[in-house]
């Protein structure tokens, strides 16, 4: 069965400090994979996605994110964060059929 | 803005009560999403329709329904309201051609007292 995880609940990091959200999935074959942000008492942003191709993706907001098929993972990344981008994070599979699946998301602080 | 509007924003309501969500898709999309995002459930897919039609159904209640009219806009159906079913309640929509990403609306929060 389908399924997506993102292994860590809630991140902290210094505003300036890089950033990696961690994202694995079980699907059998090359999913789409994209990944969400949520502001709070806002709906899911799109941040970015990968279909096919290079599996270096870059996003709005400076966010970039890599597939690596060997691991069945697809992290989210960003060089140097703002205090702006502390908000809770989605990764989500989508697959043949319109079906799309959600991680449990990652909550991210960023202290000043 | 995502193109996909949920009204009303806000709702609050009694236990046993009936209430009816609204969602406009963003132009073009055929397909409409329902999610529940609670505190201790996270994001669960509720239903999906594709042009009128149920296309799936996740971990939605027997107390709720839904449907996607003629125009494309859905409702997302929920009585006999218990305090659990308090949460944030997403619709998304896409072309559903099985390519283009979720666009999501802002929610309507529902708090059952």
């Amino acid at each position: 069965a389908q399924s997506v995880t993102q292994p860590d609940i809630h991140i902290t990091v210094s505003e300036g400090a890089s950033l990696e959200l961690r994202c694995n999935y079980s699907y059998g074959a090359t999913p789409y994979l994209f990944w969400y942000v949520q502001s709070p008492g806002q709906g899911l942003q799109l941040l970015l996605k990968y279909f096919s191709g290079d599996t270096l993706v870059q996003g709005i907001k400076g966010f970039e994110a890599e597939f690596k098929r060997s691991q069945s993972s697809f992290n989210l990344r960003k060089p140097s964060v703002h205090w702006s981008d502390a908000a809770e994070y989605f990764c989500a599979v989508g697959v043949p059929g319109n079906q799309f699946y959600f991680g449990t998301g990652t909550s991210l602080t960023v202290i000043p | 803005d995502s193109g996909v509007t949920q009204t009303p924003k806000h709702l609050i309501t009694a236990t046993g009560q009936r209430v009816t969500l609204r969602c406009s898709p963003r132009s073009g999309d055929l397909s409409v999403y329902w999610y529940q995002q609670s505190l201790d459930q996270g994001l669960q897919f509720l239903i999906q329709y594709y042009n009128g039609e149920e296309r799936a159904k996740g971990n939605i209640l027997e107390r709720f329904s839904a449907q996607q009219f003629p125009d494309l806009h859905s409702e997302l159906n929920l009585s006999s309201l218990e305090l659990g079913d308090s949460a944030l309640y997403f619709c998304a929509s896409s072309p559903g051609d099985g390519l283009s990403p979720l666009h999501f609306g802002n929610g309507t929060r529902l708090t059952v007292t």
